[in-house]
């Protein structure tokens, strides 16, 4: 149980361009997840959290245009990084609740994105 | 600031021992501490710890918390090379969406 699924799990892109990482969970509904962002031999840094049906909330220092947050349904939640450019290089990992205010997250499986 | 910080960041061991890795933490609002063991992708859950003394076992790991002293250690006995990976320390706060304020982690390198 508590499977959560990310998509895509790598991704190439050039700078300028926009991706879009989708984040599910499979066998459970997450009212709320979260979208965390790991660079290298670093600890997870929470960018934002996201309840089903309402705008994300972000961490300071994280540019809510810049990272786009829509989390339309009780099992999906997607991050889209607009305007791509190399320092957003990084690996990209949501996770979600099994309820508000649970404190188990259970782990995406992550998306490393890289550009150009 | 809320902080969580683990001790050693890395550590090289062999087949067959046992290790000791720490996490301290000063956060406002405590409500748990999570352990979770990251290999090359995501984060997978081992233990979720809220009160003192109580210790947690699964397997060859086991995890106790000291809310006064506040800090926690998970333990690996006879260590195997499956176990390499770093292992993370994470704080959840009492608020509305209970965020995880994560530590550095520690990366474990188990050699035969």
């Amino acid at each position: 149980g508590a499977v959560v699924s990310q998509h895509p799990s790598r991704v190439i892109c050039k700078s300028g361009t926009s991706v879009k990482i989708e984040c599910r969970s499979l066998d459970f509904q997450a009212t709320t997840m979260f979208w965390y962002r790991q660079f290298p031999k670093q600890s997870l840094m929470l960018m934002a959290t996201s309840n089903e049906g309402s705008k994300a909330t972000y961490e300071q220092g994280v540019e809510k245009d810049k990272f786009l947050i829509n989390h339309a349904s009780l099992t999906l939640s997607t991050l889209t990084v607009t305007s791509a450019h190399p320092e957003d290089s990084s690996f990209y990992i949501c996770s979600a609740t099994t309820g508000t205010g649970v404190e188990t997250q259970y782990f995406g499986p992550g998306t490393r994105l890289l550009v150009l | 600031e809320d902080k969580v910080v683990q001790s050693p960041l890395s550590l090289v061991v062999h087949e067959g021992d046992t290790v000791t890795l720490n996490c301290s933490y000063e956060v406002t609002n405590f409500r748990s501490l999570l352990w979770y063991k990251q290999e090359k992708k995501a984060p997978t859950f081992l233990f979720m710890l809220t009160s003192s003394g109580i210790e947690k076992k699964s397997g060859r790991l086991s995890s106790i918390l000291d809310k006064k002293e506040l800090f926690s250690i998970l333990n690996i006995t006879a260590t195997q090379t499956g176990d390499s990976a770093v292992y993370l320390c994470a704080v959840a706060l009492w608020s509305g969406n209970t965020p995880l304020v994560f530590g550095k982690g520690t990366r474990l390198s188990v050699i035969a």
